[in-house]
């Protein structure tokens, strides 16, 4: 069964540093999301992507953020200049062009020092 | 706006059944997701529903009533590894890619 797929599975930063989160959608699908979880917190939407361009975004998607698919199959989201804040976990979602459910990968857990 | 409520934590016994309330305020309506949660681990998709009624899909079934803005999730047979946060999420009606919109989540604790 395709998955979403997201490296690395960790990530120890230092605050003031970019860092790149990458995830591999499942390989017919067309909308790309990024969702965010603060430890015990509910997971919140950040962005949404469709046809190489964001759809969406919410409040937290400031200038420090951004999201691009570089070559057709990576989808990354990349973060300026972290805060201690930022300290998340970072899950890609995917879905296709008729269906609603998501699919989320494994997530990434940025840990900003 | 959309605002989704549902109980904080809950308690069962293995092998008993347990049933997960979510009620939801949307300003409009495109379906309702049940995920499941394990700790440090991604949702997992459970059931989407759109139409009232009950969908049943093995152990898990899931109910949706539109008038009353409600659902449950419903576990039969409870198995230690049930021990998991259960998310209700509404796609956010209007928007450009249906961003879901989740609760807080429901953390179960499953006991011999």
């Amino acid at each position: 069964e395709p998955e979403v797929t997201q490296t690395p599975s960790h990530q120890v930063t230092q605050m003031g540093q970019e860092v790149i989160l990458r995830c591999v959608p499942i390989s017919n699908h067309l909308y790309f999301y990024w969702y965010r979880q603060i430890l015990g917190q509910k997971v919140e939407f950040l962005v949404s992507f469709y046809n190489n361009e964001i759809s969406e975004k919410s409040e937290i998607f400031d200038d420090q953020f951004s999201v691009e698919r570089p070559d057709g199959s990576n989808f990354t989201l990349k973060i300026r200049s972290t805060k201690l804040e930022d300290s998340a976990m970072y899950f890609c979602a995917t879905r296709d062009f008729v269906k609603e459910t998501q699919y989320f990968g494994p997530g990434t857990r940025l840990l900003v020092l | 706006g959309q605002n989704i409520d549902q109980p904080t934590e809950m308690t069962a016994t293995e092998g008993a059944i347990v049933q997960i309330n979510c009620t939801y305020q949307t300003s409009g309506f495109n379906g309702l997701f049940w995920y499941q949660q394990h700790a440090g681990e991604a949702p997992t998709f459970l059931s989407y529903n759109v139409l009232d009624g009950l969908e049943e899909k093995g152990r898990f079934s899931s109910f949706l009533s539109r008038s009353k803005g409600y659902s449950y999730l419903l576990l039969k047979e409870l198995q230690m590894k049930d021990s998991a946060s259960y998310l209700c999420a509404v796609p956010n009606y209007g928007g450009a890619t249906n961003k879901l919109i989740f609760g807080t989540g429901t953390l179960l604790a499953v006991q011999p």
